[in-house]
């Protein structure tokens, strides 16, 4: 089983541009979570997705940030205008719906990340 | 709002010791859980342990093992026997059982692991 997959892992974009970040959950999994990673702090929460519909984005900046997370296909992450305070690490996780199998339904598991350094 | 509070930002041990990681959180949540995750250098978050806070046991994975201190708001982190690939970021996280479930970070300690 495949785990979470991010792509791109490094992304330059200079001021002004479009960042699209995608991320494929685990098989079988229909939650998705996208964090952001400053330099030296810890991941911060930014928005709850699962197939069509966004159920938490609390912690997405009101402007230029958007995600969407389709019935087919990856979920995104879009950034447009990209300013110099977006260079961070995105990661994304994906966690499954239900109990499956008696175990643990809220464990999340990361992707490796996606690099965003704006230029 | 759920905080997670890591007052040690950086800390060191001998390989083969025991170094012990603090954390406390601020809630007024009965139910939820508690995480630390390792940071390596590839940045990939990887699950070290997790707490289910209606349980009094302490949670224990291998040589990893938590103090659940559920009246203090206090879960720190024992790493027994710590080996050189334990060096890494460790960030405690808080989850809220119900709603949204996301993770709640600290800014994390970076442990070194000296040989």
């Amino acid at each position: 089983n495949a785990g979470v997959m991010q792509n791109p892992r490094h992304l330059v974009r200079r001021r002004g541009q479009e960042a699209r970040l995608r991320c494929s959950p685990m098989k079988g999994h229909s939650h998705v979570y996208w964090y952001r990673q400053l330099p030296e702090e810890g991941l911060k929460f930014m928005v709850y997705l699962q197939k069509e519909n966004i159920i938490d984005e609390s912690g997405m900046p009101k402007e230029r940030f958007s995600a969407e997370f389709p019935k087919e296909g990856p979920s995104i992450l879009r950034i447009q205008q990209v300013v110099r305070g977006d260079s961070a690490a995105y990661f994304c996780a994906s966690s499954p719906t239900g109990k499956a199998g008696g175990g643990f339904s809220y464990e999340q598991y990361f992707g490796p990340g996606t690099r965003l350094t704006v230029t | 709002a759920q905080t997670v509070t890591q007052s040690q930002p950086e800390m060191s041990v001998q390989e083969a010791e025991t170094v012990t990681l603090s954390c406390t959180y601020d809630t007024s949540e009965s139910n939820y859980y508690l995480f630390w995750y390792k940071q390596p250098p590839s940045r990939q978050m990887i699950l070290v342990i997790r707490q289910e806070a209606y349980k009094q046991q302490n949670a224990t994975e291998n040589r990893f093992s938590v103090n659940f201190q559920k009246a203090a708001k206090s879960f720190s982190l024992k790493i027994s026997d710590s080996q050189l690939g334990d060096t890494a970021m460790y960030f405690c996280a808080f989850m809220k059982q119900g709603g949204s479930e996301k993770l709640v970070f600290g800014k994390g300690t970076k442990l070194t692991v000296n040989p």
